[in-house]
C-alpha cells in the first residue's frame, strides 16, 4: 500500500484546457508539497501547503486535512506545462513519501 | 549561478562493475541527499548527509555507498551488489535537514544503465 496516491497517473489535454490532478494519503502530515518534474529528469517545488488553497499564476493548490485530499489544478493549460506532477509527504525528519507521478501531455 | 551538477546525464555500465554518480552543489547546503526513481514508483531515499564525514542509510541503501568527504560533493557508489541497479538517480540538497522540500535544490539527475 503506498501512502501517497495520486490519480491520473497519465493525462494529455488540449490546449487551454482546465486541468485537476488528485493526491490523496494516509498519514498524518503537517504540510504537503507538490513538485514538478521537467523532461529533462530536474525538480522544482510548486507548492507547500498545510491548508487551504494556494495560487501562483495559472497553478492553485488545495487542500483537505480532515479528507487527506489534495488536488493541483492548472487553469488555460498550455503545452510548456508537460512535466511530471509529484505530490509528497514529510513522515520523519528529512523523509518524505512520494506520490508515483502525474504525467501531463498538453497538446498544441 | 549557484545550483547543483550532476554528471553524467547518461551513463551506460556492464553488468559486475562498479559506478560512481557525481553530485555537487554550490549553494553552501549543509545536507544532500541521493533518490532512485523507477517507473510507476515514487522517489526512494537511498542515503543522506546533513553535515560533512557523516551520512546515515535511506529506504534502500543496499547495494549503494556513499562518501561526504567535502561539503561540495556527495558522490554515490552504485556497487555489483546492487541488483537491479537500472533506474534514474537524483541528487538534492537543502540548507539543513528539514521537511520542507521547499528549501530542496534538485540536480538534473542521471540515467544509469546497467547491461
Amino acid at each position: 500500500k503506498n501512502e501517497v496516491e495520486q490519480s491520473p497517473q497519465n493525462l494529455t489535454a488540449q490546449e487551454g484546457e482546465f486541468i485537476t490532478i488528485n493526491c490523496s494519503y494516509s498519514v498524518g502530515i503537517s504540510a504537503l508539497h507538490w513538485l514538478q518534474q521537467h523532461p529533462g529528469g530536474g525538480i522544482v517545488s510548486l507548492f507547500m501547503l498545510s491548508s487551504g488553497k494556494k495560487k501562483h499564476g495559472r497553478l492553485i493548490a488545495t487542500i483537505n486535512i480532515q479528507e487527506k485530499h489534495s488536488s493541483l489544478h492548472i487553469t488555460a493549460s498550455h503545452p510548456r506545462d508537460s512535466a511530471v506532477y509529484i505530490c509528497a509527504v514529510p513522515f520523519t525528519g528529512n523523509q518524505f513519501y512520494f506520490g508515483t507521478g502525474t504525467s501531463l501531455t498538453v497538446i498544441p | 549561478d549557484g545550483g547543483i551538477t550532476q554528471s553524467p546525464k547518461y551513463l551506460f555500465r556492464k553488468e559486475g562493475q562498479n559506478v560512481t554518480l557525481s553530485c555537487e552543489q554550490n549553494l553552501n547546503h549543509d545536507a544532500m541527499y541521493w533518490y532512485r526513481q523507477d517507473p510507476g514508483q515514487g522517489l526512494r531515499l537511498i542515503y543522506y548527509s546533513q553535515i560533512v564525514n557523516d551520512f546515515q542509510k535511506g529506504d534502500i541503501a543496499e547495494g549503494y555507498s556513499v562518501s561526504r568527504e567535502k561539503k561540495e560533493s556527495f558522490p554515490l557508489t552504485v556497487t555489483s551488489a546492487q541488483k537491479n541497479p537500472t533506474a534514474f538517480y537524483l541528487c538534492a540538497s537543502s540548507i539543513s535537514g528539514g521537511n520542507l522540500l521547499t528549501g530542496y535544490t534538485f540536480g538534473s539527475g542521471t540515467r544509469l544503465t546497467v547491461v
